[in-house]
């Protein structure tokens, strides 16, 4: 069964500290991984999209890589207005529609930014 | 704003009563996807439609949920004798083929 487990389940950071998140994942033949954030009450929004192991992604302070096991989300000198929780999620296909696949979502992990 | 929407935003309801979700996708996106998400979970797919129509369901999905997607616009999510378990959030996500999904800001469902 496909799955995702996302570590640590929160983090505190001082602005300016540098971290990384951790997503590891099961799943029969990778069609893509994603990094979602979401603010409370809020819609998931979209980051990155990875597709084949050893491919990174940029956006911000944000950087993505990807293992053929796992996946990091580093955060380089965050600002309080980082702090949201950052979920991954895999494509897993669909077992009778050949073609189609859902998104599976790890449980995120919460990320507060402290001025 | 060529965003995913949902409405309501905010739904509280008695248990027994039913309720119903709507979706407007992104207007070229073809597929559409239901999830749920309670406190401290990510979203759990539901089901999910192309075009209009609907081709895969979940086991979470009970006799009493139904979702339409009449002619392949806007989606529909009924939930019929709500009980106090469905309480959560439910997105909606649509995307176009092989490609990342783009969720809505969701609809926040309380049944007391």
């Amino acid at each position: 069964e496909d799955q995702v487990t996302q570590s640590p389940e929160a983090l505190r950071l001082q602005e300016g500290e540098s971290s990384s998140l951790n997503c590891s994942y099961t799943v029969s033949g990778l069609r893509g991984l994603f990094w979602y954030r979401q603010d409370p009450g809020k819609g998931p929004e979209f980051l990155f999209t990875l597709y084949s192991a050893g491919e990174e992604k940029e956006k911000e302070r944000l950087k993505a890589t990807l293992t053929k096991k796992e996946s990091f989300l580093h955060i380089t000198a965050p600002k309080p207005e980082d702090s949201a929780t950052y979920l991954c999620a895999v494509h897993a296909p669909f077992i009778t529609q050949g073609g189609s696949e859902k998104l599976v979502f790890g449980k995120g992990t919460k990320l507060t930014v402290n001025p | 704003d060529t965003g995913v929407s949902q409405n309501p935003r905010h739904k509280i309801t008695k248990r027994g009563q039913n309720v119903t979700f709507r979706c407007d996708p992104i207007s070229e996106h073809n597929r559409l996807y239901w999830y749920r998400q309670t406190l401290g979970q990510g979203p759990e797919f539901l089901t999910y439609f192309q075009n209009e129509a609907q081709l895969e369901k979940s086991r979470l999905l009970s006799d009493r949920f139904s979702a339409e997607r009449p002619k392949g616009s806007f989606s529909t999510l009924e939930i019929q004798r709500t009980e106090q378990g469905d309480s959560a959030m439910y997105l909606c996500a649509s995307s176009p083929r092989y490609r990342e999904q783009y969720f809505g800001p969701g609809t926040r469902l309380t049944v007391t």
